[in-house]
């Protein structure tokens, strides 16, 4: 079946540092992309979405520029998240679909802390 | 809008009892209709799914069927296990625009033996 990977699975970066996280699609060429942020208990909020070769949409209440999204190819995106301080530690995950697949398919998270 | 309701709080139950984890939606359009799973540290999997009304989604023992006339999409397994303690979501995929996903809030199943 469709598999997408993602990694690092978990991370500790420093206040004010970047850090990068990849989701890349093995078997199937993913059209869309999403990347949501889950807190502690609580349900997935959709944060982006990217179409390969065009510029992600985000959601309300998310800054573009500090959540920088790139799809470059059919099987990679990936979220990088500039100058973070620990109010953006979380549980990050994406998510992959392409035309064929009717539901999605996600990766196994990232979980950011910042110190 | 197109939104997922789950009903409140965690699901405590004993191996070998019954789940019920209701789920009601609100859409506009005709959206497929799906069941998430998500282990402790780990992201989603895909457990069931429902592309049109009536149809009945069903995998490892869990049932779901997409009532359109109740706009509802209720899990079921009639004897569940320890290694069903999850965390589990309902969602939509929206019919038209960008086909996002739209989560419930996911309800936490803990199955003791």
């Amino acid at each position: 079946g469709a598999v997408v990977s993602q990694h690092p699975s978990w991370v500790i970066c420093k206040s004010g540092t970047s850090v990068k996280i990849e989701c890349r699609s093995l078997d199937f060429q993913a059209t869309t992309m999403f990347w949501y942020r889950q807190f502690p208990k609580q349900s997935l909020m959709l944060m982006a979405t990217s179409n390969e070769g065009s510029k992600a949409t985000y959601e309300q209440g998310v800054e573009k520029d500090k959540f920088l999204i790139n799809h470059a190819s059919l099987t990679l995106s990936t979220l990088t998240v500039t100058s973070a301080h620990p109010e953006d530690s979380s549980f990050y995950i994406c998510s992959a679909g392409s035309d064929k697949e009717d539901g999605y398919t996600f990766g196994s998270g990232t979980r950011l802390t910042v110190v | 809008g197109n939104s997922v309701t789950q009903m409140e709080g965690p699901v405590t139950l004993s191996e070998e009892a019954f789940l019920t984890i209701n789920c009601t939606y609100t859409a506009t359009g005709y959206p497929s209709l799906f069941w998430y799973v998500q282990y402790p540290g780990e992201g989603l999997q895909l457990l069931l799914k429902a592309t049109k009304a009536d149809d009945k989604g069903s995998n490892k023992g869990f049932e779901a069927t997409y009532r359109k006339e109740t706009t509802s999409f209720h899990l079921e397994k009639g004897s569940v296990q320890v290694s069903d303690s999850a965390v589990y979501f309902c969602a939509l995929r929206y019919s038209y625009g960008n086909n996002r996903l739209a989560f419930g809030k996911g309800n936490q199943v803990v199955v003791i033996p």
